[in-house]
């Protein structure tokens, strides 16, 4: 089974600064990895993916993450954050072929003016 | 615009009660999930169908039945409310390029 760990529960950043959220799997076979945001009292909505191809990924509202198979890693990047940036993100990773998704617990993201 | 609604925002039940989330897709997408939201334990799935009349459980499912009777509409049970079981509990349809399109939510309160 595959499992799921991001190690941040809050990050607190000063607007501008860059960011880095982390997130690291566990898996014996080869996944698919998301990265999803929340936004106050609304549902989640797609940032990023990985299934396959080049392990460095582009994402919505300039985000970005990279896949390391050798670190089981999937850390998401933004090289300055915005106000409008906080939010609650979560990782998320389903076994290749796998209709489940396991998510992790969430890190807040906080934007210091 | 793709679109998942959900019943109810926001639901207080009493101890015993059946509760009845409704959930509905007009992407005619064939996976739909339920979910519950609970601070520090991230979403946990409680059940998922890839069919008309197909259901699998997740990793939390007691306590949970659901229903799909049309492709659109995917219903998650509480046959016996508990206060155990007040959470968010959020719907969820996924397309071919495996993203799933969430609801808004539903904030169960059982008292």
């Amino acid at each position: 089974a595959q499992s799921v760990t991001q190690l941040d529960s809050q990050v607190p950043v000063f607007e501008e600064a860059p960011v880095e959220l982390r997130c690291n799997y566990s898996s014996s076979v080869s996944v698919y990895l998301f990265w999803y945001v929340q936004y106050p009292n609304q549902g989640l909505q797609l940032l990023l993916k990985y299934l396959s191809g080049s392990t460095l990924v582009k994402g919505i509202n300039g985000f970005e993450a990279e896949f390391n198979k050798s670190q089981t890693s999937f850390h998401l990047r933004k090289p300055s954050v915005h106000i409008s940036d906080t939010a609650e993100y979560f990782c998320a990773v389903s076994l290749f072929g796998n209709e489940k998704l396991t998510f992790g617990t969430g890190t807040r993201l906080t934007i210091i003016p | 615009d793709v679109k998942v609604t959900q019943s109810s925002r926001y639901l207080v039940k009493r101890t015993g009660e059946k509760v009845f989330l409704e959930c509905v897709q007009d992407m005619d997408h064939e996976n739909m999930f339920w979910y519950r939201q609970d601070p520090g334990l991230g979403l946990r799935l409680i059940y998922f169908s890839y069919d008309v009349k197909m259901k699998e459980k997740g990793d939390i499912p007691e306590g949970y039945s659901v229903s799909r009777e049309k492709k659109e509409r995917f219903s998650l049970i509480l046959e016996s409310a508990s206060t155990n079981q007040t959470s968010m509990y959020l719907c969820a349809s996924r397309d071919s390029g495996y993203e799933q399109y969430f609801g808004p939510g539903t904030r169960l309160t059982v008292t």
